[in-house]
């Protein structure tokens, strides 16, 4: 069963407009939520987060909302340029046992392509 | 280093071999990850060591795979008698407390022909 789901595989926007991408989640637990970006040929990079206590965090061009009561998770990339082109993932964790690293939960993913 | 190395960064090898890869992560950090993604597909996690706690191994394929981590430092991810499927980019992932997440490496390409 999967926790966390991204369920548009792909997206494309035209430069300068915004990008939305969604993320939802099932587990009650989660009470913090990432995203990464990931270039072909890279890693993952941490892009932005949010804890639960929060509904907005904005940092530039990135903004990611978060609904808790429907479990649900945005990330809006306004003005969206042809450098932002790559698989976004949206990744949750819980909290754990003193002295235990935070597990991430990864979704599936979403290319977005961003057109010139 | 400052961050979590990889290698090799790609890897070539014939169906039925054994391989091997390597992280290094970020020193200090506790906890270490191995994912993987197919062609097309999300992160798929593989397992997790947490400082000498038994790992989670939970996202392992099949006995072909294995992983090992001597303390808090370097891992080793093996598969054994590789098949076409095992084809992926290896992801290397380490993290301490912080709730910011995970710092990978930036991959080995596996292509078993």
């Amino acid at each position: 069963d999967q926790q966390v789901k991204q369920n548009s595989p792909s997206l494309s926007v035209q430069e300068g407009r915004i990008s939305i991408l969604n993320c939802d989640y099932t587990n009650s637990m989660f009470d913090y939520f990432l995203w990464y970006k990931k270039y072909p040929a890279e890693g993952p990079t941490f892009l932005i987060s949010i804890s639960s206590i929060k509904d907005k965090n904005e940092d530039g061009r990135f903004t990611v909302f978060l609904n808790k009561s429907a479990k649900h998770l945005s990330l809006h990339i306004v003005p969206s340029q042809p450098g932002d082109s790559a698989v976004y993932f949206c990744a949750a964790s819980a909290q754990t046992d003193s002295g235990s690293a935070r597990q991430l939960t990864f979704g599936s993913g979403t290319q977005l392509t961003v057109l010139p | 280093g400052a961050g979590v190395s990889q290698s090799p960064s790609n890897k070539v090898t014939e169906k039925g071999k054994d391989v091997e890869l390597r992280c290094d992560p970020i020193s200090g950090h506790t906890a270490l990850y191995w994912y993987r993604q197919r062609l097309g597909q999300g992160l798929e996690f593989l397992i997790y060591f947490q400082g000498n706690s038994a790992p989670d191994k939970s996202g392992l394929p099949s006995d072909r795979f294995s992983a090992e981590r001597t303390g808090e430092s370097v891992s080793t991810l093996t598969i054994q008698r590789t098949q076409q499927e095992d084809s992926a980019v290896y992801l290397c992932a380490s993290s301490g407390q912080s709730p910011y997440g995970y710092t990978f490496g930036s991959g080995t390409r596996l292509t078993v022909v």
